[in-house]
């Protein structure tokens, strides 16, 4: 499976936005891009997916780079219930479908 | 729907000591998943069910482990002669398996301290 890279910590204060990146250089064209956050002390929570195109759900916004090899998770307006470990994921067609593999994520921090 | 519920939230045992942990997915759920995370790492994929069959296991999952899904609804995972090594949060996910468009609903854990 396609591998991504995150930075390991950021920072935000709250009401600002907060533009969480993904690099995953060895995307295949099937893979969709998924991102989860994990609440302290709780499980892993779905967040928003996509393929090709920007998406948008009540959570978060996902920018998805022309060429696929990067993507921005967006929160539009950080609240303190936003602080929590951030895990962008790919899923491939074939081979393990059967599972989500998590790296280490993004912990992002939320300021008062 | 209550969620993904998982029991018991946190379990203490000795080295050596067989445990078992129970998960009860959200209804109608076809799939259910198995994680284990260690402080400060993501999760790992242990093993996963499609209803009652068990389509999947992670070399991690070693032969000391078990997981069963007898009638296609909860599950249980049995640790048999515990080890320090087997401390780690102990997560269940359950979905409907909708392939690359999958969404997981995972439960809180279970916390497993090996003294």
């Amino acid at each position: 499976d396609a591998k991504t890279t995150q930075p390991n910590s950021m920072e935000s204060n709250e009401e600002e936005p907060v533009h969480l990146p993904c690099n995953h250089s060895t995307i295949s064209g099937t893979d969709y891009i998924h991102w989860y956050r994990q609440l302290p002390s709780q499980g892993p929570e779905y967040v928003i997916h996509g393929l090709t195109s920007n998406v948008n759900n009540r959570m978060a916004s996902l920018a998805i780079a022309e060429d696929r090899k990067s993507s921005t998770l967006i929160l539009h307006r950080a609240t303190l219930r936003d602080a929590a470990v951030y895990y962008c994921i790919l899923r491939g067609y074939g081979g393990s479908q059967g599972n989500l593999i998590f790296g280490k994520g993004t912990k992002l921090s939320v300021k008062p | 729907d209550t969620g993904v519920s998982q029991d018991p939230r946190h379990k203490i045992t000795k080295r050596g000591q067989n445990v078992t942990f129970r998960c009860d997915p959200i209804s109608e759920h076809n799939r259910l998943y198995w994680y284990r995370q260690t402080l400060g790492q993501g999760p790992e994929f242990l093993t996963y069910f499609q209803n009652e069959a068990q389509l999947e296991k992670s070399r991690l999952l070693s032969d000391r482990f078990s997981a069963e899904r007898p009638k296609g609804s909860f599950s249980t995972l049995e640790i048999q002669r515990t080890e320090q090594g087997d401390s780690a949060m102990y997560l269940c996910a359950s979905s409907l398996g909708a392939g690359q468009n999958e969404k997981l609903f995972f439960g809180s854990g279970t916390q497993l301290s090996v003294l």
